[in-house]
């Protein structure tokens, strides 16, 4: 079946630091490939989604670029600041009939401190 | 436009006991999911719902069952409650079944679910 791995936490970081979480995944087929983020006491946010081989996802700073031949979406940020602190989990979905089914990792808490 | 809003943010059960946990959609979204976590794991899906039926279900046993009202909120029910079961339950709501660039899942903040 449909599996992510990501690298265990917690990472701990100084401000201005550059990260990088680790993402690998198993499916059969092309799955869209997404980095959701989760803060204290809140559900998850999507923080960036790359639909196809190739394809470089970004927001706020925040990239992470889909490879198939390594079956990997690494998350990385070139700067990183304190209210980055938060849990990041990568997913992936296959279009199938089951519609919007997620398939997570278990998560990588990121402290970023001053 | 309103986000995905989850009730009751907190309850406690005992084992055997039944809970129904609530969720309303973000506005123009017709299709809710609903995932279990459990503390310090990722989020595990449990099913979904679209046009008032379940339309996708994860590996969750009988005694996990749900409802979507005409209004698109939905319910999820949980029956012989055990241990295993206390969890953040998340509800996620779409605009459509499948996810495309854009079919995202919007997230409530959650239903934490302790079991005695």
């Amino acid at each position: 079946g449909d599996s992510v791995t990501q690298m265990e936490g917690p990472v701990t970081l100084s401000e201005e630091a550059f990260l990088t979480i680790n993402c690998t995944y198993t499916a059969t087929g092309y799955p869209s490939l997404f980095w959701y983020v989760q803060y204290p006491g809140e559900g998850l946010q999507l923080l960036l989604k790359a639909t196809k081989a190739d394809d470089k996802g970004s927001n706020k700073g925040f990239e992470a670029t889909y490879r198939k031949e390594t079956t990997s979406f690494h998350l990385e940020k070139g700067s990183v600041q304190v209210s980055d602190s938060a849990v990041y989990f990568c997913a992936l979905s296959r279009l199938t009939g089951g519609g919007n089914k997620l398939t997570f990792g278990t998560g990588t808490q990121l402290k970023v401190e001053l | 436009e309103t986000g995905v809003t989850q009730s009751p943010t907190h309850l406690i059960k005992t084992r055997g006991q039944q809970v129904t946990l609530r969720c309303s959609s973000q506005s123009g979204h017709n299709t809710v999911s609903w995932y279990q976590q459990a503390l310090g794991q990722g989020p595990q899906f449990i099913f979904q719902y679209y046009r008032e039926e379940e339309n996708g279900r994860g590996n969750f046993p009988p005694r996990f069952s749900g409802l979507q009202f005409p209004n698109y909120s939905s319910e999820l029910n949980v029956n012989a409650l055990e241990l295993d079961d206390s969890a953040l339950y998340l509800c996620a709501s779409s605009a459509g079944q499948g996810i495309s660039g854009a079919n995202v899942l919007t997230f409530g903040a959650g239903s934490r679910l302790t079991v005695l």
